[in-house]
């Protein structure tokens, strides 16, 4: 099974600052065949449901504010968001669909300092 | 627009079944995958199997197998997770959520606003 493990569990950046979420898989999400990473990023508040922030590891979701990015490549990932803005207080997670497993991280809570 | 709309919350006891439904509408039903993911208090997310709608095959997470079915009625476009000898542990939202299959995206993007289950004595 494919582990995902994102570090920190916590964060605290100042609001205008950045703010680095990171996703370590246990095996390559890297399918050779069509050169895609297969890993997503959620954002979820309380008292929603996640919402899809990024897919393919890099590529935005119609919608999503342009401060959010995603790079990384085989087993290693990060989501960075450039500049913190009070809404986006909120736990983040990243999923593989690699493996039919669909594992997510245990998540990321990212706060206000 | 594309919608997942979810049944509404439960209280059950241990030991009981419980059954939620996933209302979608907006898109070809049997063209994605039904997802189903719960969020237990103070736990992350976590993937309990999916649904081919069209060919009514189910995948489970190895957690699940044996206590949850997944099923799906194509004529009125909604899903269904049953989740069998519930404990304390099982208190969670339960989330259904539309994924593609094959070439196509694979991600989970639409999500239903979540059903909480509350197993209590």
């Amino acid at each position: 099974d494919i582990v995902m493990t994102q570090s920190p569990d916590s964060l605290a950046v100042s609001l205008g600052e950045r703010a680095t979420i990171n996703c370590k898989s246990s095996q390559s999400i890297l399918y050779s065949s069509n050169n895609k990473n297969y890993l997503a990023w959620y954002q979820q508040k309380p008292g929603q449901p996640p919402k899809l922030l990024i897919y393919w590891a890099s590529i935005r979701e119609s919608g999503v504010p342009d401060r959010f990015s995603g790079s990384g490549s085989g087993t290693d990932f990060t989501l960075t968001i450039s500049s913190l803005q009070a809404e986006d207080v909120a736990v983040y997670y990243c999923q593989q669909y690699y493996s039919t497993l669909y594992a997510f991280g245990q998540g990321t809570k990212l706060e206000i300092k | 627009q594309v919608q997942l709309v979810q049944s509404g919350a439960e209280v059950t006891k241990p030991g009981d079944s419980v059954k939620v439904s996933c209302d979608t509408s907006g898109y070809t039903f049997s063209g994605y995958y039904v997802h189903w993911v719960r969020l237990a208090p103070g736990q992350g997310l976590e993937w309990m199997g999916r649904l081919n709608p069209g060919s009514g095959v189910p995948n489970y997470a190895q957690k699940f197998q044996g206590r949850v079915t997944l099923t799906g009625d194509t004529s009125i476009s909604t899903a269904y997770l049953e989740l069998r000898w519930l404990t304390s542990d099982d208190t969670a939202v339960y989330y259904c959520a539309r994924g593609g299959w094959g070439s196509s995206r694979l991600d989970f993007d639409y999500w239903g606003q979540g059903t909480l289950i509350t197993v209590s004595s």
